[in-house]
């Protein structure tokens, strides 16, 4: 079946201890990018990738890394999290900047709480 | 710059009754546009798409949506609302230039509650 897959689903941790959520999808794309979700804000986009080894910042980046080794995987790392991070998490892939589709496939989803 | 402002953040109907979503979008280029659902609890599911073709589009679920340059519109609509159809809604542009090629940009939603 082809998914986004995220881990874990729902995280509590406190201010300054580092963590990292997972993304990975099985459909060979291109393209991956993380969102985070607020209340009356919509999604917002973190990171994106382009593809392996090619990332770029999107609208809200500080406080987050992210990294493309491979192609199905797109880590997003909070080296030092703090509770303004505290929000639900998506993954999305699609296959890529030519594709004309442009249907974005998102992962179920990570709520993260910071205290 | 592309930009997509959706008009209501609540909208409440009675089950049985037409629904309607604004969503205005403001880009230079001839956009490519979404409509995104999310029910409680779940991730984004693709309702439907605009991408040049026909300008009355329709998705999933009874919805359908019609693109209209004149007003920078893209609203989405359905005939007669269903107790299932409670849910957010985002209206999405697609941006179309330059290193950001292919980034979306979501609007911050309009919740859909439905009445008995």
């Amino acid at each position: 079946e082809a998914q986004v897959t995220q881990n874990p689903r729902y995280l509590i941790t406190v201010t300054g201890k580092k963590l990292t959520v997972t993304c990975s999808q099985n459909m060979n794309h291109e393209y991956m990018s993380w969102y985070r979700q607020d209340p009356g804000l919509g999604l917002r986009q973190i990171y994106y990738s382009m593809n392996v080894e090619v990332t770029d910042k999107g609208d809200v980046p500080e406080g987050y890394k992210v990294s493309r080794k491979e192609k199905r995987n797109f880590p997003l790392i909070l080296e030092s999290p703090s509770p303004n991070q505290t929000s639900l998490y998506f993954c999305a892939s699609r296959p890529g900047p030519g594709h004309a589709a442009y249907e974005q496939y998102f992962g179920p989803g990570t709520r993260l709480t910071v205290t | 710059a592309q930009s997509v402002t959706q008009l209501d953040s609540h909208v409440s109907v009675s089950e049985g009754t037409p629904v309607l979503l604004r969503c205005n979008y403001s880009s230079s280029y001839s956009p490519s546009l979404f409509w995104y659902v999310q029910h409680p609890n779940k991730g984004l599911q693709l309702l439907l798409k605009y991408t040049s073709a026909a300008t009355l589009v329709k998705g999933i679920n009874g919805f359908e949506a019609e693109f209209k340059k004149s007003e920078t519109s893209f609203h989405l609509t359905k005939p007669s609302a269903h107790m299932s159809d409670a849910a957010e809604y985002f209206c999405v542009v697609l941006l179309g230039y330059g290193g950001s090629q292919g980034n979306l940009i979501f609007g911050k939603g309009t919740k859909l509650s439905v009445k008995p």
